[in-house]
């Protein structure tokens, strides 16, 4: 059965500590990992998306890699706006839906 | 360029009560998707529509149908409304299948 967990559930850091979030996934056929950031009571946005192991992306303080059993979203010097729940999802190959991890909620403390 | 966009913002039902969630897709993109989303989870996936057939469907009751339309809109439809389909409803809009845009939701509140 597909699969996606994140970890931890809630990371509470100081303003420029950097970190990592992970997410495990278990899909047979990966068509794509791909990384959200939610706001409270709002859709998710689109951050990244990663296809194949040791794909990289990144974007300002935020880089997504990608192995063949996990991805980490590593955060460089975190600022307060970046506080949100950052969620992952996969979608397997010939099959239309996201499967979501249930999310990792960050806090950027001052 | 508009994003995906989806009305009514909230919506407050009663148990029994039947509604219509509406969602215009990002300009260029041809492909809908709903999810449901409790609260603190992450989105279940309800369907997705394409060229006006629903294509791929996922764990729900026949009481959630939805609908297309040659613009690409699509409408989603909750009939005999539950407690427990209290959620936020999200839309996403893609094309070929690839990466899925998010609207802001609605989130209903059944009572």
């Amino acid at each position: 059965e597909d699969q996606v967990t994140q970890s931890p559930e809630a990371l509470r850091l100081q303003e420029g500590e950097s970190s990592s979030l992970n997410c495990s996934y278990t899909v047979s056929g990966l068509r794509g990992l791909f990384w959200y950031r939610q706001d409270p009571g709002k859709g998710p946005e689109f951050l990244f998306t990663l296809y194949s192991a040791g794909e990289e992306k990144e974007k300002e303080r935020l880089k997504a890699t990608l192995t063949k059993k996990e991805s980490f979203l590593h955060i460089t010097a975190p600022k307060p706006e970046d506080s949100a729940t950052y969620l992952c999802a996969v979608r397997r190959d010939s099959n239309y839906q996201l499967i979501w991890g249930a999310g990792t909620k960050l806090i950027i403390k001052p | 360029d508009a994003g995906v966009t989806q009305s009514p913002t909230h919506l407050i039902k009663t148990r029994g009560q039947q509604v219509t969630l509406r969602c215009s897709p990002k300009s260029g993109h041809d492909t809908v998707s709903w999810y449901q989303q409790a609260l603190g989870q992450g989105p279940q996936f309800i369907f997705q529509y394409y060229e006006e057939e629903e294509r791929q469907r996922g764990n729900f009751p026949d009481r959630f149908s939805g609908h297309q339309f040659p613009n690409y809109s699509s409408e989603l439809n909750v009939n005999a409304l539950l407690l427990g389909d209290s959620a936020l409803y999200l839309c996403a809009s893609s094309v070929l299948t690839d990466t899925q845009y998010f609207g802001p939701g609605t989130r209903l509140t059944v009572l």
